[in-house]
């Protein structure tokens, strides 16, 4: 168990729909970060924050969004979903220090049907 | 820009000794992390180097060249359990930042 959880496991929706995935990282760690595994890809980075505060963008949609909270859990928002937005979701969590590994949530596997 | 290559697939049998290999661009480095991920799990983590030089544990181990941009991990007494792909990342300065490389999918034959 890496302390990351994500909820919910799998989701399944249809096209043009929104969805939040939600992410509680590790305790004490103030980093999360958000990747997108598509069938067959590495880890697509999308968007890192740290204690609240918005650290790294990758090649994150406009159609996706993403916050943290104060009690540093995080959700990520997609909406007006396409077929192509089906791929499971990291969530990932660090200290800060530049030694610290990620550590993984099980991830949300969502279907977009 | 950031980019990290690996081999897509290797294949290797039971008992045996496999080196994957990773090369890297990054705009800056922090040190470079291994992680294993079997089929619809989540990646774990294996090994990290921040320094030149070979890191070992157990059955892994990592090496790491930073003037050449290159790190493998030597998997020694292969097992079907290690049948997995294996993800190279390189931790960049840009929010600590970790980049991945796109995995080498792993088949360990009897």
């Amino acid at each position: 168990d890496s302390g990351v959880t994500q909820t919910p496991k799998h989701l399944i929706t249809a096209t043009g729909q929104r969805v939040t995935l939600r992410c509680s990282p590790r305790s004490g760690d103030l980093s999360v970060y958000w990747y997108q595994q598509s069938l067959d890809q590495g880890l697509q980075f999308l968007i890192q924050y740290y204690n609240g505060e918005e650290r790294a963008k990758g090649n994150i949609l406009e159609r996706f969004s993403a916050q943290q909270f104060p009690d540093l859990h995080s959700e990520l928002n997609l909406s007006s979903l396409e077929l192509g937005d089906s791929a499971l979701y990291f969530c990932a969590s660090s200290a800060r220090t530049t030694n610290e590994k990620l550590f993984f949530g099980s991830g949300t596997q969502l279907s977009v049907l | 820009g950031q980019n990290i290559d690996q081999p897509t697939e290797m294949t290797a049998t039971e008992g045996a000794i496999v080196q994957i290999n990773c090369t890297y661009q990054t705009s800056g480095f922090n040190g470079l992390f291994w992680y294993q991920q079997h089929a619809g799990e989540a990646p774990t983590f294996l090994s990290y180097n921040v320094l030149d030089g070979l890191e070992e544990k157990g059955r892994f181990s990592s090496f790491l060249s930073r003037s050449k941009g290159y790190s493998y991990l030597l998997l020694k007494e292969l097992q079907m359990k290690d049948s997995a792909s294996y993800l190279c990342a390189v931790r960049v300065p840009s929010g600590q930042n970790f980049v991945f490389g796109p995995g080498t999918r792993l088949s360990v034959l009897p």
